[in-house]
């Protein structure tokens, strides 16, 4: 079993909706918890950070932490062209010197 | 610099070749990690350094990797007798002290082994 598992997608959506992006994980231990946007060719950015269970709003994204289910969620709302990527979760434990990447969502907004 | 950068972008090279990839971490950014990016697989951690500490080597796939770092900063990533399975993007990534907050990462470099 992988550590974290994301559902690759594709995922199209049209603009101005709300898009919801998962990952569920297998290690209890982890208290780091990330979103990532990579543009094609380019390296990952960093785009929600979360420090154990919550939620944190930045504009129109909000992540979420469920630590008893081993579930976390980013939530786009009124979705862009722009934010077409390809999405990854990552998430560590408080010691540990890596982060576990999830594969990847891919993300299309249609105009 | 502003950002890691990461030379060269796309690297094509023959079966059985040795290569080097370079990472320039941001200016005061003491950890550094490689990962390798394989189409439809997530990030796979590679090399973690951190300061004048050992590096934690534990993601290297087999001893034809090699990565060091020099003077805190420059860092080689080297892969001898390449071979077809090593095709994929390499990634740097630097941050201040343990990487808890998050990497920025490099464009990353591409490699095609032919």
């Amino acid at each position: 079993q992988k550590e974290v598992e994301q559902d690759p997608g594709p995922l199209s959506v049209p603009e101005g909706a709300i898009v919801s992006l998962n990952c569920t994980y297998s290690n209890s231990a982890f208290q780091y918890f990330m979103w990532y946007r990579q543009y094609s060719r380019k390296g990952p950015e960093l785009l929600m950070y979360t420090y154990s269970s919550g939620n944190k709003e930045d504009g129109r994204f909000t992540a979420q932490v469920d630590k008893s289910s081993k579930y976390i969620s980013l939530f786009i709302r009124d979705s862009q062209p722009s934010d077409s990527a390809t999405y990854l979760c990552a998430m560590s434990a408080q010691t540990s010197n890596q982060f576990y990447f999830g594969t990847g969502t891919s993300l299309t907004v249609i105009p | 610099g502003a950002g890691v950068s990461q030379s060269p972008s796309n690297k094509v090279t023959e079966k059985g070749k040795d290569v080097e990839l370079r990472c320039d971490p941001i200016s005061g950014h003491t950890a550094l990690y490689w990962y390798r990016q394989s189409l439809g697989q997530g990030l796979e951690f590679l090399i973690y350094f951190q300061g004048n500490s050992a590096p934690d080597k534990s993601g290297l796939p087999s001893d034809r990797f090699s990565a060091e770092r020099t003077g805190g900063s420059v860092s080689t990533l080297t892969i001898q007798r390449t071979q077809q399975e090593d095709s994929a993007v390499y990634l740097c990534a630097s941050s201040k002290h343990l990487a808890n907050y998050g990497y920025t990462f490099g464009s990353g470099t591409r490699l095609t082994v032919v």
